[in-house]
């Protein structure tokens, strides 16, 4: 158990639809980074945050959103849904956020599943 | 432009024997990190091993090595005395402070060890 916890692990949903995954990180980490993992694109950085502010951005599209709350959970919104978005979402949190000597890892939620319809 | 190759897209090993996972990167930012990730088939994804570019030695941590070669832009994994359980997907990632501390991940080797 890495400390990370997502909700919720399977959805199931229709094209055009909205959806919310929520990450809440560990204990004392104020960066959260989201990926993507589809089985044609691989493992995709989409967005990290740091203490509420958005620190960098990657293959994020238009019709998804983040944000960091004042409790450090972070929500990944994902609208107008296609089948294409079908994919392993995960949430990662660590310490700090620049490259360090210590506080690199990054501890990974278990997973949101999504199925697009 | 950052980079991440990882060229074995499957690998097999005999249990007990020693594996090297390969992954070449490509930054032009002085200080970055290299990682290794394992994701066996119930899909969560595991920290390995870290090496920072500053550090002079490279990092252990049990039965894993990653085998640095800052010239070469390598950074290959070593497991040694395979066991079953390490069959698994293995991801090599890289963060940087270029283009505000994201990371990439390789397209990952897919390992079997046999019996």
């Amino acid at each position: 158990d890495s400390g990370v916890t997502q909700t919720p692990k399977h959805l199931i949903t229709a094209t055009g639809q909205r959806v919310t995954l929520r990450c809440s990180p560990r204990s004392g980490d104020l960066s959260v980074y989201w990926y993507q993992q589809s089985l044609d694109q691989g493992l995709q950085f989409l967005i990290h945050y740091y203490n509420g502010e958005e620190r960098a951005k990657g293959n994020i599209l238009e019709r998804f959103s983040a944000q960091q709350f004042p409790d450090l959970h972070s929500e990944l919104n994902l609208s107008s849904l296609e089948l294409g978005d079908s994919a392993l979402y995960f949430c990662a949190s660590r310490r700090g956020q620049g490259v360090r000597n210590s506080y690199n890892e990054q501890f990974f939620g278990p997973g949101t599943r999504l199925t697009v319809l | 432009a950052q980079k991440i190759t990882q060229t074995q897209p499957g690998m097999f090993v005999q249990e007990k024997e020693a594996v090297t996972l390969d992954c070449t990167y490509d930054t032009s930012d002085p200080s970055y990190g290299l990682f290794w990730y394992k994701q066996p088939s119930s899909g969560e994804m595991i920290f390995l091993i870290y090496q920072g570019s500053y550090d002079q030695q490279n990092a252990t941590e049990g039965r894993y090595s990653l085998n640095f070669q800052k010239a070469r832009k390598s950074a290959n994994l070593v497991i040694s005395a395979s066991q079953l359980g390490d069959s698994a997907m293995y991801f090599c990632a890289m963060s940087s402070n270029t283009g505000g501390f994201k990371t990439i991940f390789g397209a990952g080797t897919r390992l079997f060890v046999k019996a």
